[in-house]
């Protein structure tokens, strides 16, 4: 499978600023990358599906606007979290597409704005 | 109706006990079904992955899709404390665009007991 890390792990920022995570995919080009939020003790929301050269493609409900997705190249993609709010706190996590359907899932980035 | 039904438990098993994990879905087009591991604060980790009908064994994981009954299950034998995780079922299938998002489960919190 694919190897995927994810920068920063944890971050606290405060309300009003913007927060960008990386998501690398380590030993694999991936052209499809996906941004999910996690909520505690429920299932993964997907936000949106980021391709490679091209702009995201969002989810229903999920703002655009405040939530910016690039995907420079086939290792990269950020998500950039603009003018944060305490109900932005959430653990974010990015994925891979397989050569099938699988995917590969990032360690996670805990964002907590205060 | 949800597309995919999981029972998030918890479950509670004492070690060595053979475990079931369960999932329904309504989505005749899922082919691809996955099934994931997910320790607290961590991104989801690959366990199985099948398609369509039939069973798949990995070590002490098997896992079984019943595409007629809409049915898909994973156990887990000779169950270990370090099994002791969030399990979540994941599905994709054909459908234009979107061939590759998954859809998930709510995920069942088991606790394998020492």
């Amino acid at each position: 499978g694919a190897v995927v890390s994810q920068h920063p792990s944890w971050v606290i920022c405060k309300s009003g600023t913007s927060v960008k995570i990386e998501c690398r995919s380590l030993d694999f080009q991936a052209t499809t990358m996906f941004w999910y939020r996690q909520f505690p003790k429920q299932s993964l929301m997907l936000m949106a599906t980021s391709n490679e050269g091209s702009k995201a493609t969002y989810e229903q409900g999920v703002e655009k606007d405040k939530f910016l997705i690039n995907h420079a190249s086939l290792t990269l993609s950020t998500l950039t979290v603009t003018s944060a709010h305490p109900e932005d706190s959430s653990f974010y996590i990015c994925s891979v597409s397989g050569r099938g359907y699988e995917q590969y899932f990032g360690p996670g980035t805990r964002l907590t704005v205060t | 109706q949800k597309e995919v039904e999981q029972d998030p438990g918890p479950l509670s098993v004492p070690e060595g006990a053979i475990v079931s994990l369960n999932c329904t879905y309504s989505n005749s087009a899922f082919q691809y079904f996955m099934w994931y591991r997910q320790y607290s604060r961590k991104g989801p980790e690959l366990l199985m992955y099948t398609y369509s009908s039939g069973n798949k064994e990995d070590g002490r994981f098997t896992a079984q899709v019943d595409k007629s009954s809409k049915y898909i299950s994973l156990f887990i034998r000779d169950s270990q404390p370090s099994d002791s995780a969030t399990y979540l079922c994941a599905m994709s299938g054909h459908s234009g665009g979107s061939n590759y998002k998954l859809t998930f489960g709510k995920g069942t919190l088991l606790t394998v007991n020492p």
